[in-house]
Formats: structure tokens, sequence, C-alpha cells
């Protein structure tokens, strides 16, 4: 599976739409870009998926480029309750694994 | 979503000691189940995906005879940790999926701590 690329940290002020990037120059046409978050301590929760057009679903949107290298998680307004660490992982369909990278930790800031 | 569970939420133990970890699924059937180790600060590493009524496969570096995996049932599964050690302390969680479905559905993981 490609590689991922994530900044380690962000802040974003509560209320305001944060912007996850996500950089996967070496995505494959049958790979899916998936992501995923982990508030501290718990397991990780599924937010959403795509693999070439935007996708969008009650939690957050997905945004990806043309030349499908990048993605951005959208959560459009954001909570204190989305402080977590936040998973971008690229999958090529069929393949069950998921290989978590480091992620980035997003604090929302009050 | 599906939920997962795991039993218990935190252990702590002697060194040498075995620790049971439980993973149930509470509302489907998972045909695949998924355990992954995590310590402080560091990102998820999984370390075996089992599938119900056949031996689990483990990543490389993880040892098999210490990491006992059990998958007899649609809905459960455990990992054991035998003679466990101060160094096998970490956060332990597993994931659950259902058929050709493609999404995992993760447990609350449990916090190992051997003293």
């Amino acid at each position: 599976d490609a590689k991922t690329t994530q900044p380690p940290s962000m802040d974003c002020a509560e209320g305001r739409a944060a912007n996850l990037p996500c950089n996967h120059s070496t995505i494959s046409g049958n790979e899916y870009v998936y992501w995923y978050r982990q508030i501290h301590s718990q397991g990780p929760q599924y937010i959403i998926h795509g693999l070439k057009n935007n996708e969008t679903n009650e939690m957050a949107s997905l945004i990806i480029t043309e030349d499908r290298k990048s993605s951005t998680l959208i959560l459009p307004h954001a909570t204190l309750r989305d402080t977590a660490v936040y998973y971008c992982i690229v999958r090529g369909f069929g393949n069950e694994k998921l290989t978590f990278g480091t992620g980035t930790r997003l604090t929302i800031i009050p | 979503g599906a939920v997962v569970s795991q039993h218990p939420s935190r252990v702590i133990c002697k060194s040498g000691t075995s620790v049971k970890i439980e993973c149930r699924s509470l509302d489907f059937q998972a045909t695949t189940m998924f355990w992954y180790r995590q310590f402080p600060k560091k990102s998820l590493m999984l370390m075996a995906t089992s599938n119900e009524g056949s031996k689990a496969t483990y990543e490389q570096g993880v040892e098999k005879d210490k990491f006992l995996i059990n998958h007899a049932s649609l809905t459960l599964s455990t990992l054991t940790v035998t003679s466990a050690h101060p160094e096998d302390s970490s956060f332990y969680i597993c994931s659950a999926k259902a058929g050709a479905d493609f999404e995992q559905f993760f447990g609350p993981g449990t916090r190992l701590t051997v003293l």
C-alpha cells in the first residue's frame, strides 16, 4: 500500500472548519483513501473513505485531488470532542490490513 | 456502526504470568479479527490477523508462541500474552470485520501493565 505523509500536529478553533491534509503521491489506481481517528486511550473510529470522487457523510468531507496524490479531510464545525489523532491510510481493494502511520494530532481550541 | 467490546479494559499483572484479553463483536458475525499493539505516543502496529476457525497469521517480528490468538467463534477472539514481562506493557486493541465488508470496527482497547 502507498505511504502517506501527514503533518504531526494542528490546532483549530472551536466552531471553525478543520482541514487535515494528507499526501499520498505514490497511490495506485485501485487504492482507496481511508480516514480514521483515535481519541485518547480509545480504539480508532472510522470516519470516511474514497477512491477518486469527493465524499461526504455526517462526520466529515473528503476532498481528493484530481491526480489523487493528496487529499484533505474536512470537519466542518469542529468541537472540543474532535480533539484526536487523525490517520490517513491508503489501502488497496481487497487488502484487509490497515497500516497506521503517525497521523496528525488535532487539537480543538476553545 | 457495529460494536466491538474488549475485556478487561485494564489489567495489571506480575512478570511471568499470562494474561488473556477478549474481543467480542456484539451485533455482527466477525469472520476476521485483527489484533494491534500501541505503545505510548506511538501508532498502532498490527500484530496478527485471525479468521474464524483457522490459525492466526502473525506479522513479522511478532512471536506466535508468546501472543496466542484464538478465534473459535464468529463473535469472539482471544489474545493471551504468555509469560508477560514489563516490555509487554502496552495498549492492545482488536478490530473486527464481517465477510467481504471493507470496514473494520475497533474495540475500546485493553491497557496491560506488567510489573
